[in-house]
């Protein structure tokens, strides 16, 4: 049974540009949030997608913007790329049912901007 | 909107110690939840707790939920250089049932041979 896989792994993007980041959530699991996490920290609440929705938001500006497709996968993207987006992006899937009980984690995407 | 705080930031000791991690708040959450990341990796779920004074064990550890469900611990016997890792508390924000999770800053466990 597959996990949260997330792509890519890496990225490297210059300031100003604009980048997408994809994720498939655990099989059955219909409820994806994304999450950035600064080096040392704890991660940050992005946002989170259920029904294809939007369903909460974190302190993020409107240049992080998602989407969730009917397969619940998700992509987040970000616009007008600063220097401080650098960060590793997880994204976490819950199944039905569980509100935020429990979150499964994918591995990151690694996202460095210059 | 709801804080967890995590002492200690840093933790350093010898294969075969005993430690014990503390997460805490000043408000009420309807669970907790424990994560431990390794570089380069997603956090990894551990446990749940969700009843006040709720104990759970798992293997070599412990995991506390306070009575009034504002605090939690992590204790680790024996502890094993697998052991290493960042050790997170996380928690349901704004004490709703759906929605985001507000974590805390984490523990850095190095568990030396």
């Amino acid at each position: 049974d597959a996990g949260v896989t997330q792509s890519p792994t890496h990225l490297i993007k210059t300031r100003g540009q604009q980048v997408t980041l994809r994720c498939s959530p655990k099989s059955g699991h219909d409820t994806v949030s994304w999450y950035q996490q600064a080096l040392g920290q704890g991660p940050q609440f992005i946002f989170q997608y259920y029904e294809e929705e939007e369903r909460q938001r974190g302190n993020f500006p409107d240049r992080f913007s998602g989407h969730q497709f009917p397969n619940y996968s998700s992509e987040l993207n970000v616009n007008a790329l600063l220097l401080g987006d650098s960060a590793l992006y997880l994204c976490a899937s819950s199944p039905p049912g569980t509100g935020d009980y429990e979150q499964y984690f994918g591995p990151g995407t690694r996202l460095t901007v210059t | 909107t709801q804080l967890l705080e995590q002492s200690p930031q840093f933790l350093s000791i010898q294969e075969g110690e005993n430690l014990t991690v503390y997460c805490n708040s000043s408000s009420v959450f309807s669970s907790l939840q424990w994560y431990r990341q390794e570089p380069g990796e997603g956090p990894v779920l551990l446990v749940t707790v969700v009843t006040g004074g709720e104990v759970k064990k798992l293997k070599r550890l412990t995991f506390q939920f306070g009575d009034a469900r504002k605090d939690s611990s992590l204790h680790i016997t024996a502890a094993q250089p697998g052991d290493t890792g960042l050790y997170l508390c996380a928690g349901p924000a704004g004490g709703t049932s759906y929605g985001k999770l507000t974590f805390g800053q984490g523990t850095i466990l190095t568990v030396h041979p």
